[in-house]
């Protein structure tokens, strides 16, 4: 089946730091690919839809200049916490599909951990 | 709007019992349901999905759900369970937004942990 990646899988970083979290499609190409948030106990939240080559639709409340997400090429996502702070701390899933339509699998990555002390 | 419910927070099974993890939606229009598994420090992986058609799914893994519209369900099952199904089960639903776009909606999930 088709395989996505994520990287790094774990990241530690000071406050005030920003993260670089990289989300690639090792043999498909993503026309779409989405960004989730998951807290301990809690289901996966939907934070942005990227398509390739335009700006991502961010989701209420979530803020676009704190978290970047570029998506320049069918095989690479990228999702930057900027000023990173304790309450950001989260588990960070990216997907990737053929096209935005759920008619088409999404394939999810393994997920990135990020702990700002 | 859509929303899911699992009904069901842990799900503690012994080794080739059955099992049904529950799965409630809300939803005034007609909807995609999903079930997804995430193993240990993995990601979600697709179980099975309901697009249309026969309201019986089968996936892999010998999972199966069915789909009751009148009871707006999606419930989860296998007959016998073994040690290497023990892992999170997520139900999620499709959304349309007013844009015209698709998301997933998820579940909280179901922790189902499967004893010898």
């Amino acid at each position: 089946g088709a395989v996505v990646s994520q990287h790094p899988s774990r990241v530690i970083c000071k406050s005030g730091t920003s993260v670089k979290i990289e989300c690639r499609s090792l043999d498909f190409q993503a026309t779409t690919m989405f960004w989730y948030r998951q807290f301990p106990k809690q289901s996966l939240m939907l934070m942005a839809t990227s398509n390739e080559g335009s700006k991502a639709t961010y989701e209420q409340g979530v803020e676009k200049d704190k978290f970047l997400i570029n998506h320049a090429s069918l095989t690479l996502s990228t999702l930057t916490v900027t000023s990173a702070h304790p309450e950001d701390s989260s588990f960070y899933i990216c997907s990737a599909s053929t096209s935005g339509s759920f008619v088409e699998t999404q394939y999810f990555g393994p997920g990135t951990r990020l702990l700002v002390l | 709007a859509q929303s899911v419910t699992q009904l069901d927070s842990q799900v503690p099974v012994f080794e080739e019992a059955p099992v049904e993890l529950r799965c409630n939606y809300s939803s005034s229009v007609s909807v995609y349901l999903f079930w997804y598994v995430q193993y240990p420090n993995q990601g979600l992986q697709l179980l099975l999905k309901y697009l249309s058609g026969s309201t019986l799914v089968k996936g892999i893994n010998g999972f199966e759900a069915e789909f009751n519209k009148s009871q707006t369900s999606f419930h989860l099952r296998k007959p016998s369970v073994h040690i290497s199904d023990t892992a999170e089960y997520f139900c999620a639903v499709n959304l349309i937004t007013q844009g015209g776009s698709e998301k997933l909606v998820f579940g909280k999930g179901t922790k189902l942990t499967v004893n010898p």
